[in-house]
């Protein structure tokens, strides 16, 4: 079965630089949602989208935007990085906010690992 | 809020022992609880769900939970542990239908 797709896997950039991730979701999901795990940490989640509508937002910098396409697929930005900001991000999708239970159902990209210099 | 405890950071088990991994939640409403697994250096894996069907829910690789609402308990367990099943477990509530709070995680190694 197709599974969400991160791009890319791993990804260097320096202080100050600017980064962007991809997340192409399962097939007819129409919702995705961003988590940052640093080392050692559990997700924490960052923002979600419903329908190309942002739905939620956590803990998510200033310096950071994201946004879904028509296709369906999610780009995180991140500007001004700083080492801090170092840590694996996971894209997840799911079916929908909807009321059923298989909405809160979300399944997980093998995620970005992000590592600032 | 709705949140969730994991109790115990790193659980070992000898091959073959029951595994047993704690999670409290806290919560005013039904949650929906789910019990995630991440291998070294992969994304997280669904394991089970409960989304208030059935108290004891069975999940993939052997593992179930049972949902204690007396308790406000979904500990996860495995009959038999296999040096397969060595990874960091995370139990999980949904705080809204498109927001997932994470525990802190429990690694769990298996000794041969």
């Amino acid at each position: 079965a197709a599974g969400v797709i991160q791009s890319p896997r791993h990804l260097i950039k320096e202080k100050r630089e600017t980064a962007t991730l991809k997340c192409y979701p399962i097939p007819r999901h129409d919702t995705v949602y961003w988590y940052q795990q640093g080392p050692g940490q559990d997700p924490q989640f960052l923002i979600s989208f419903y329908e190309k509508m942002q739905s939620d937002k956590g803990s998510i910098p200033d310096r950071f935007s994201a946004q879904q396409f028509s296709d369906y697929h999610s780009e995180l930005n991140m500007s001004s990085l700083e080492l801090g900001d170092s840590a694996l991000y996971f894209c997840a999708s799911s079916s929908g906010p909807g009321t059923s239970g298989s909405a809160y159902e979300q399944y997980f990209g093998p995620g970005t690992r992000l590592t600032v210099t | 809020a709705q949140s969730v405890t994991q109790l115990g950071s790193h659980v070992s088990v000898s091959e073959g022992a029951l595994v047993l991994l704690r999670c409290n939640y806290s919560s005013s409403v039904p949650p929906y609880l789910f019990w995630y697994v991440q291998y070294p250096n992969q994304g997280l894996q669904l394991l089970l769900k409960y989304t208030s069907a059935a108290t004891l829910v069975k999940g993939i690789n052997g593992f179930e939970a049972e949902f204690k609402k007396s308790e406000t308990s979904f500990h996860l367990t495995k009959p038999s542990a296999h040096m397969s099943d060595a990874a960091e477990y995370f139990c999980a509530v949904a705080i809204s239908a498109s927001k997932i709070i994470f525990g802190s995680g429990t690694r769990l190694s298996i000794r041969p």
